[in-house]
């Protein structure tokens, strides 16, 4: 199955700062990458997703981008805010061609006002 | 649209029992999959169902049982709970790729 690193573990930034959080993988084959941001008391919520036919996605103040040949993809927000406060986690998928997704181990990204 | 719900929020229970969480999934999704999230990690995928089946597991040992029903809604059951159980489970719902997570539910075991 696939094993998916995330860092770092823990982010504090300035208001109106940016923020990259880097997730590495092990199986070459894999080709979707989803990111979700967690609130305290929620479950995960995805907040944006990149393919491996891509190498990079943006989306208002997030983007991704995916780095195949040396299987590492990153998560970008900029211009932070209070608001953007949360634990972010990286995943891959479980197995090849399955819907199930191994996920990293999550960054708690606190913005500072 | 009603998203993905489980029940039910919280639960305690003690070494030994056996527990049953429950899930509907978000409207129009077929596939239901279940995670167990400890403090401070991120969530680990303990198998899906698709069609009423278990179609993939992750490794989670055979306490750990499922269901799915003809309205797509399911089951997470698991027997002879241990102390490492305690978790928030989480289930996800899903069409294509996309998973769509419910609140989850907290289980503390004594």
């Amino acid at each position: 199955g696939e094993n998916v690193e995330q860092h770092p573990s823990t982010l504090s930034v300035q208001e109106g700062d940016s923020a990259v959080i880097k997730c590495t993988y092990s199986d070459s084959a894999s080709n979707y990458f989803p990111w979700y941001k967690q609130e305290l008391g929620k479950g995960p919520q995805l907040i944006i997703d990149i393919r491996s036919n891509v190498g990079e996605k943006k989306d208002q103040r997030i983007a991704v981008t995916l780095n195949k040949t040396a299987k590492h993809f990153s998560l970008h927000i900029t211009e932070t805010q209070p608001e953007d406060s949360a634990v972010y986690f990286c995943a891959a998928p479980y197995d090849t061609g399955r819907r199930a997704l191994t996920f990293g181990s999550g960054t708690r990204l606190q913005v500072q006002p | 649209d009603a998203g993905v719900t489980q029940s039910p929020t919280h639960l305690i229970k003690t070494r030994g029992q056996q527990v049953t969480l429950r899930c509907s999934p978000k409207s129009g999704h077929d596939t239901v999959s279940w995670y167990q999230q400890a403090l401070g990690q991120g969530p680990q995928f303990i198998f899906q169902y698709y069609e009423e089946e278990e179609r993939q597991r992750g490794n989670f040992p055979d306490r750990f049982s499922g269901h799915q029903f003809p309205n797509y809604s399911s089951e997470l059951n698991v027997n002879a709970l241990l102390l490492g159980d305690s978790a928030l489970y989480l289930c996800a719902s899903s069409q294509g790729l996309d998973l769509y997570f419910g609140p989850g539910t907290r289980l503390l075991v004594l």
